[in-house]
């Protein structure tokens, strides 16, 4: 069974500084999606940003961006320019390409503090 | 474009009362899935649905626990029985068709918090 690990559970940064989130996880698949959440305190969760596993190109979306090396089955998020707003649990989520199983498998999460 | 909407937002029942939760997904999506969060914990997977299809079951889906999806459209989640060890937040997801876009990414609704006392 494919397993996600996020070892830092809290993280803080100041308030336009850069800050990386760590992920790793474990699977024997080839082809998989991973993907990054961020659940502001009671509110809903969001998608941050997706990377699908065959393509090598780490995917970018505005100030968030990931470091994926397959190899290694590390999946970090780097935030830059850090905001206010992007204080909140922040989960690192692993689906299946293969087998038909289309459920998401979710690391605990890392609590992200941005102090001004 | 609406979201997935959950209802009702919060529940508090007494141990041994029977709930059951709403899902509305984002309309045109046909997949369907439910989790759940307990504090501290990122979310683990309950079922989904493809359509109408209950496709998928976790083994946390004990027999107390079903889901149903009559028409492919919203969803319903009863908890029978109920325990204190049920307490936690239900979180319903939907994703679209191939056709219709990544049909890879779950899109969440803000959950029913449930209490059981």
């Amino acid at each position: 069974a494919q397993t996600v690990t996020q070892s830092q559970p809290e993280m803080s940064v100041q308030e336009a500084e850069t800050v990386t989130l760590s992920c790793t996880y474990d699977t024997s698949e080839s082809d998989y999606y991973l993907f990054w959440y961020k659940q502001p305190p009671s509110r809903q969760m969001i998608l941050v940003i997706r990377q699908e596993a065959y393509k090598q190109q780490n995917a970018t979306e505005n100030r968030f961006s990931v470091n994926f090396q397959k190899a290694a089955k590390s999946f970090s998020l780097k935030i830059s320019d850090s905001q206010l707003g992007d204080a909140a649990m922040y989960f690192c989520a692993y689906r299946s390409s293969q087998g038909g199983s289309e459920k998401l498998v979710f690391g605990k999460g890392t609590k992200l503090t941005v102090n001004p | 474009d609406t979201g997935v909407s959950q209802d009702p937002r919060h529940k508090i029942t007494k141990r041994g009362q029977n709930v059951t939760f709403r899902c509305d997904p984002i309309s045109e999506h046909n997949r369907l899935y439910w989790y759940r969060q307990t504090l501290g914990q990122g979310p683990e997977f309950l079922t989904y649905f493809q359509n109408e299809a209950q496709l998928e079951k976790s083994r946390l889906l004990s027999d107390r626990f079903s889901a149903e999806r009559p028409k492919g459209s919203f969803s319903t989640l009863e908890i029978q029985r109920t325990e204190q060890g049920d307490s936690a937040m239900y979180l319903c997801a939907s994703s679209p068709p191939p056709t219709s876009g990544r049909t890879d990414t779950q899109y969440f609704g803000p959950g029913t918090r449930l209490t059981v006392l």
